[in-house]
């Protein structure tokens, strides 16, 4: 199993600010998918990334894969308390979904 | 996107006794479900992957006689934890895969307690 490191591992910022989180392998991955899951619910599909160097934007997230397709990144502009949950990041891999550890945000009003 | 739910959401058990969790795709023939599990603050791991009519595939380290899969129809899969133990708290949750898609869908989770 390849794994997928997810950094940072826990984010606390405060509403209004930026933030990065980052999903990288060793090994290059077909397609790259972004989850977001809140307290007690599953996970949410948010965006599904193929192409190297592909840019995908929904609203205020901006989901970015390398050029290697190796790592991929997603950044939120001006958070906001509805943003806090926890991301995770998964590649399939023989049939099944492999997860990152997951970035767990917290955004303060 | 497609639905698929799981019940109950919430469920309280004694040490020893079995607990069952069902996952239905509700619009959709799921052709494969999986199940995983997740601890507080923690990613999900996945447990064990079911294909209709067929034994399911359990991952390394996941006790198939503790947590017995069952996926009879394509759109009910059910995971009995037996012989519960306070360790095996946790939130379950499961996905389906189907429809001609390739993208699985979640549920919202079942949060076992045992006590």
């Amino acid at each position: 199993t390849q794994l997928l490191e997810q950094s940072p591992q826990f984010l606390s910022i405060q509403e209004g600010e930026n933030l990065t989180v980052y999903c990288n392998s060793s090994s290059v991955f077909s397609s790259l998918q972004w989850y977001r899951q809140e307290p007690g619910e599953g996970p949410v599909l948010l965006v599904t990334v193929v192409t190297g160097g592909e840019v995908k934007k929904l609203k205020r997230l901006t989901f970015q894969f390398g050029d290697a397709r190796k790592d991929s990144s997603l950044h939120i502009t001006a958070a906001q308390t509805g943003d806090t949950g926890l991301y995770l990041c998964a590649r399939r891999q023989g049939g099944k979904l492999i997860f990152g550890q997951g970035t767990e945000l917290s955004v303060k009003p | 996107g497609a639905v698929v739910s799981q019940h109950p959401s919430r469920v309280i058990c004694k040490s020893g006794t079995s607990v069952k969790i069902e996952c239905r795709s509700l619009d959709f023939q799921a052709t494969t479900m999986f199940w995983y599990r997740q601890f507080p603050k923690k990613s999900l791991m996945l447990m064990a992957t079911s294909n209709e009519g067929s034994k399911a595939t359990y991952e390394q380290g996941v006790e198939k006689d503790k947590f017995l899969i069952n996926h009879a129809s394509l759109t009910l899969s059910t995971l009995t934890v037996t012989s519960a133990h306070p360790e095996d708290s946790s939130f379950y949750i499961c996905s389906a895969e189907g429809g001609g898609e390739y993208e699985q869908y979640f549920g919202p989770g079942t949060r076992l307690t045992v006590t």
